[in-house]
């Protein structure tokens, strides 16, 4: 079965830190998929990135960075120099890709609380 | 940009009372989704439907439950008698082709069961 952990429930940081949320991921799988998606206070779920298990290449979009390595089963999320904006729960979730195509369920952690203070 | 819709945002219902959760998917999308979260918890994946068929269910989903896509656009969750630990945000999602690729999200609806 699959499974996602993210070790930190809570991490408040000062405006412009940078902060490495941690995500660690369990599947019996070859092929599969991870993401993250950002759930501010507002409650809406909101997609930031998608990997597939073949492409560990490190990505990075603006303050954000992901580090993929299939070695320690892990796909940590950077955002640096760290905003207000920012704060929110953050969900690392993974999609194994099932038999016949017919589903793509995501496994979500338990998400990490980011608060950036002023 | 198109975007998946879900209501009402709230409902507050009775012990026992049916209740039914509505959303309409992006159009050209293949694959649905609900999803519930509880107050303070992860997003738990109830079930999931595709060629107008249930294709996964989670333990979740028991008998209660039941989805329906009545028409080309809307996509239904019921829940026959709720119950108290029934109340969650529900979010609806759906997906293009075959993926798996970004799953869009609705807005959810949070539901109170008192």
């Amino acid at each position: 079965a699959q499974k996602v952990t993210q070790a930190q429930t809570e991490i408040s940081v000062v405006e412009k830190e940078d902060v490495t949320l941690d995500c660690v991921y369990e599947t019996r799988d070859t092929t599969y998929y991870l993401f993250w998606y950002k759930q501010p206070p507002s409650g809406e779920l909101v997609f930031l990135i998608r990997r597939n298990s073949f492409d560990e290449q490190n990505e990075i979009s603006g303050r954000y960075s992901w580090n993929f390595q299939k070695s320690t089963s892990s796909f940590n999320f950077t955002i640096t120099a760290s905003q207000v904006v920012d704060s929110a729960v953050y969900f690392c979730a993974l999609s194994e890709v099932q038999s016949g195509g017919s589903n793509y369920k995501l496994t979500f952690g338990k998400g990490t609380l980011l608060t950036v203070n002023p | 940009e198109p975007e998946v819709t879900q209501t009402p945002s709230h409902q507050v219902t009775q012990m026992g009372q049916e209740v039914i959760l509505r959303c309409v998917p992006i159009s050209n999308h293949l694959y649905f989704y609900w999803y519930r979260q509880i107050l303070g918890q992860k997003v738990e994946f109830l079930v999931s439907f595709y060629n107008n068929e249930i294709s996964e269910k989670s333990e979740i989903f028991d008998d209660q439950f039941s989805v329906e896509r009545p028409d080309g656009s809307n996509f239904t969750l019921k829940i026959r008698s709720t119950k108290l630990e029934d109340s969650a945000m529900y979010f609806c999602a759906s997906e293009t082709n075959r993926g798996p690729n970004e799953q869009y999200f609705g807005p959810g609806t949070r539901l109170t069961v008192t």
